[in-house]
Order: structure tokens, then C-alpha cells, then sequence
């Protein structure tokens, strides 16, 4: 049984550029939510994603933006990339009927914005 | 805005010594989650209280949630190597979906 599963795990970029990450949830999960996490600091909630829909938003400008596929998997885009975007992103998936319970994670991405 | 607060930030430890760390939310909680990340990795989900006043125990961990479900603890009793890491709180407020976090608790184990 796959856990959570994100790509790309690296990944350095340059202010102004534009960035794509993936996220395939557990199997059998369906509710995927996005996460930044910076150095020595606790996990930022970005958004959640359930049916396709953007469920809820945390306090990220419109640059962050994202979708969900039919098959629950997920992206992550960051438009006009800043110093301050470098970060751990990390991807979570739930069942909807625990959305506020046990989170798993994958190993997330490490963005280097240069 | 709302907010968990996480004391300490470091504790250095003895092996065999007991670690504790507490968290402190700005508003009442659907619940509180614990979960660990170790050194390059992601947070693993250790627990969830749900219950006002509850305890409960993984072994060497005891973790309380308060009555007020606002503030939790962990507490961990004769510590080992295999601990290190560091420890979150995090908790969804009444009505809402995202988790907020606390910003941790590093545990390191003195040499």
C-alpha cells in the first residue's frame, strides 16, 4: 500500500519563475492538503482540496494556487517565486470523514529559490 | 489570528531523563494531534485527543489534552535515543478544516 507520494523531492528555482508540485495521496484517500513548512518552523496550512474543490485556504497570496484530478491526486503551483518561497512543501492526505484527523505526509519537496 | 504556542522550543536531555512539552492554543479546539519529525523527515502522526480532559498513553508517552481544550502536553519518561526528533502540536479550531501548529519542540539527547 503506497503512503503519500510528491515529486519532485528537489528542486531550485529563480525570483520571478514559476513552480509545479505533485502529490498522490494514500490509497483510498480523498482529501489532499498542502502544507509550508520553513526552517525550524511548525507546518503553514496553504489549502485543502476535496472533490476538486478548493475547500479552505490559509493566509498564502493568490500566487499559490492548486487543483485536485479526479483520482484525488494533487498540484501545487507558485506563480512569481520569492527569496522567501524556500521552503519544505509538504503534501497531506485524510479520509473526508476524518478531515480534521490523522494527517499522513510524504517527504515533501525542497524548494530553493535562488 | 489564531495561533499554538509551543514551550519549550529546545530541551536538552540525558538519556533516561524526562522531556515534556506543552501547547497553548489562542482559541478552543475540535481536537489536538501530536506528531514527530525527525531530522530531514516529515511529521508522522503520533495521537489525536479529542475529549475534554483526556489522557492517554503510548508506552513511554503520556499525552493530556485540557479541560478547556486549549492546551496539551506530552510528556515522555526516561527518554532514548530513538526519541530525537522534534514534536508538534496541531489542532483544527471549532468549524475549520486546516490544522494550526504549534512551531515545535526540538528533543536532543546530550551526548
Amino acid at each position: 500500500d503506497a503512503g503519500v507520494t510528491q515529486s519532485p523531492t528537489h528542486l531550485i528555482k529563480t525570483r520571478g519563475q514559476q513552480v509545479t508540485l505533485r502529490c498522490s495521496p494514500k490509497s483510498g484517500h480523498d482529501t489532499v492538503s498542502w502544507y509550508q513548512q520553513a526552517l525550524g518552523q511548525g507546518p503553514q496550512f496553504i489549502f485543502q482540496y476535496y472533490e476538486e474543490e478548493e475547500r479552505q485556504r490559509g493566509n498564502f497570496p493568490d500566487r499559490f494556487s492548486g487543483h485536485q484530478f479526479p483520482n484525488y491526486s494533487s498540484e501545487l503551483n507558485v506563480n512569481a517565486l520569492l527569496l522567501g518561497d524556500s521552503a519544505l512543501y509538504l503534501c497531506a492526505s485524510s479520509l473526508d470523514l476524518a478531515s480534521t484527523g490523522e494527517l499522513f505526509f510524504g517527504e515533501g519537496s525542497r524548494l530553493t529559490v535562488l | 489570528g489564531q495561533q499554538v504556542m509551543q514551550i519549550p522550543q529546545y530541551q536538552h536531555v540525558q538519556e533516561g531523563e524526562d522531556f515534556t512539552t506543552y501547547c497553548n492554543s489562542s482559541t478552543t479546539l475540535s481536537n489536538i494531534q501530536w506528531y514527530k519529525q525527525r531530522p530531514g523527515g516529515h511529521p508522522v502522526f503520533l495521537i489525536q485527543l479529542v475529549k475534554s480532559g483526556e489522557v492517554k498513553k503510548q508506552k513511554r508517552l503520556t499525552f493530556q489534552f485540557g479541560e478547556a481544550k486549549k492546551n496539551s502536553s506530552l510528556h515522555i519518561t526516561a527518554t532514548q535515543t530513538t526519541d530525537v526528533g522534534t514534536y508538534f502540536c496541531a489542532g483544527p479550531p471549532q468549524s475549520n478544516y486546516q490544522l494550526i501548529w504549534g512551531a515545535g519542540t526540538k528533543l536532543i539527547i546530550k551526548p
